[in-house]
C-alpha cells in the first residue's frame, strides 16, 4: 500500500465551480500535512499546511482527520489559475532515518476551463 | 523569505559522465536538505536526506555510489550522479528545512529542480 494516496484525476471543472480533493495516509505516526501545488515541469509549492482543526485560506479549505487518516482540499470559486497538480504531502513521522522526510502523493490534476 | 536555488536548471550529458547539482538556501540556514527525483507522471521520491557536516541517509534502493551528497555548510548541498545512465534522465528537486526548534521546522522548500537528460 502506497504512503500517501490520492485519485490522479484529472479534474475538469469550470470557473466558479467548487472542487474537492482527497488524501489518504498510512503512517499513522505522520505529524505534518501539507498541500502543495505543482505546475507542469516546476517545483512543488506549498499551498498550505493542514490543521487537525481545520484551516482556511481565501477561498482554499484544507481537513484532517487522524482517526480515519485522511486529509481534504476544497477550492471555490474555481480560477482558470487554479489548474495545476495537488499534492497530498505527509511528514514521515518521529522514527524515520529520513529526519521528518515527506512523503508525496502522486498528485491529483485539476483544469479549470472557461 | 525561504528562497531555494538549484544550479544548473537543466542539463544535458553523455552516459558515463559525471554531473553535479548545486542546492542553496538563499535567506536562511538549513539545518537539513533533502533530494527527491521525479519521473514523468509520477511522485516525487526522496532518495537521500543529509544533515549538515553529516553524512547523508539513502532510502532503499538508491546507490549511495552513484549519488553522491555533501552538504558541507548550512546553505549548501550538493548531488553528483556519477557515470549517469540513460535511466538517470529525470527531474531532481533539492528542499530545505530550518530544522527544530524554529517557527518553519516541518516546512519544507523546494528548489526550482534540474532536468537533467543524459543520451
Amino acid at each position: 500500500r502506497k504512503e500517501v494516496e490520492q485519485d490522479p484525476g484529472p479534474f475538469n471543472v469550470p470557473e466558479g465551480a467548487t472542487v474537492a480533493f482527497n488524501c489518504t495516509y498510512s503512517n499513522s505516526a505522520s505529524q505534518s500535512f501539507f498541500w502543495y501545488r505543482q505546475d507542469c515541469r516546476k517545483e512543488p509549492k506549498l499551498l498550505m499546511s493542514v490543521y487537525s482543526s481545520g484551516n482556511e485560506d481565501g477561498r482554499f479549505t484544507a481537513q484532517l482527520n487522524r482517526a480515519s487518516q485522511y486529509i481534504s482540499l476544497l477550492i471555490r470559486d474555481s480560477k482558470l489559475s487554479d489548474s495545476a497538480t495537488y499534492l497530498c504531502v505527509v511528514n514521515q513521522g518521529p522514527g524515520s532515518n529520513s529526519g521528518y522526510a515527506l512523503n508525496f502523493g502522486k498528485g491529483t490534476s485539476l483544469l479549470v476551463t472557461p | 523569505g525561504a528562497v531555494v536555488s538549484q544550479h544548473p536548471s537543466w542539463v544535458i550529458c553523455k552516459s558515463g559522465t559525471s554531473v553535479k547539482i548545486e542546492c542553496r538556501s538563499l535567506d536562511f540556514q538549513a539545518t537539513t536538505m533533502f533530494w527527491y527525483r521525479q519521473f514523468p507522471k509520477q511522485s516525487l521520491m526522496l532518495m537521500a536526506t543529509s544533515n549538515e557536516g553529516s553524512k547523508a541517509t539513502y532510502e532503499q534502493g538508491v546507490e549511495k555510489d552513484k549519488f553522491l551528497i555533501n552538504h558541507a555548510s548550512l546553505t549548501l548541498s550538493t548531488l553528483t550522479v556519477t557515470s549517469a545512465h540513460p535511466e538517470d534522465s529525470s527531474f531532481y528537486i533539492c528542499s530545505a528545512r530550518e530544522g527544530p526548534g524554529r517557527g518553519r521546522a516541518y516546512e519544507q522548500y523546494f528548489g526550482p529542480g534540474t532536468r537533467l537528460t543524459v543520451t
